[in-house]
């Protein structure tokens, strides 16, 4: 089944302890994107990959990190979490560029102590 | 930078009656593409409907029409003979290298 997986589904942390959240996907997309949701802001990108090793910044990116070493893979990494980190995050893919339909992974709920 | 607006935060329409959220953007590129996100309550992203700037024709999906309007930078979308399962948010969204999101619209479809 064509999907894109993200984990952990929820999480709760407190403030300063690194944490990542991975996210994999089957599809062999080549783009591969991280947003935060928040309410009445909708979706903000944090940071997006057009393929292996490269990199780009999003509306958001202060405080995250991402690396793309493999196709499948693009993990998010919160170095040093603070409480306005605390949100609902959503990893997705799509074929080059991504024009066409991205495919969103189930979320993951964030909560920052 | 392309902003997203999504002016209605909420919204409501009988079952069986038509519905229409609006979408403005603001871009100074030329080529670019519009989608509708819908967001049931399990959070997930489905897709209900593309359009590619470049295409004068108004995209459809079965129930799903959108009025595009690229002098205007408008994109809206409707949703005819509304039914309960239409009930989410909806998202739109404007793509070029990056992607941008409106602020979403909460719509309720009552019985």
């Amino acid at each position: 089944e064509a999907q894109v997986t993200q984990n952990p589904r929820y999480l709760i942390t407190v403030t300063g302890k690194k944490l990542t959240v991975t996210c994999s996907q089957n599809m062999n997309h080549e783009y591969m994107s991280w947003y935060r949701q928040d309410p009445g802001l909708g979706l903000r990108q944090i940071y997006y990959s057009m393929n292996v090793e490269v990199t780009d910044k999003g509306d958001v990116p202060e405080g995250y990190k991402v690396s793309r070493k493999e196709k499948r893979n693009f993990p998010l990494i919160l170095e040093s979490p603070s409480p306005n980190q605390t949100s609902l995050y959503f990893c997705a893919s799509s074929y080059q560029p991504p024009t066409n339909e991205q495919f969103f992974g189930p979320g993951t709920r964030l909560t920052v102590l | 930078a392309q902003t997203v607006t999504q002016s209605q935060p909420e919204m409501s329409v009988q079952e069986a009656e038509t519905v229409t959220l609006s979408c403005t953007y603001d871009t100074s590129e030329n080529n670019y593409y519009l989608f509708w996100y819908k967001q049931p309550p399990s959070r997930q992203m489905i897709l209900v409907i593309r359009q590619e700037a470049y295409k004068q024709q108004n995209a459809t999906e079965n129930r799903f029409s959108v009025n595009f309007q690229k002098a205007a930078k408008s994109f809206s979308l409707k949703i005819s003979d509304s039914q309960l399962g239409d009930t989410a948010m909806y998202f739109c969204a404007f793509v070029n290298n990056d992607m941008r999101f409106g602020a979403g619209t909460r719509l309720t479809v009552k019985p």
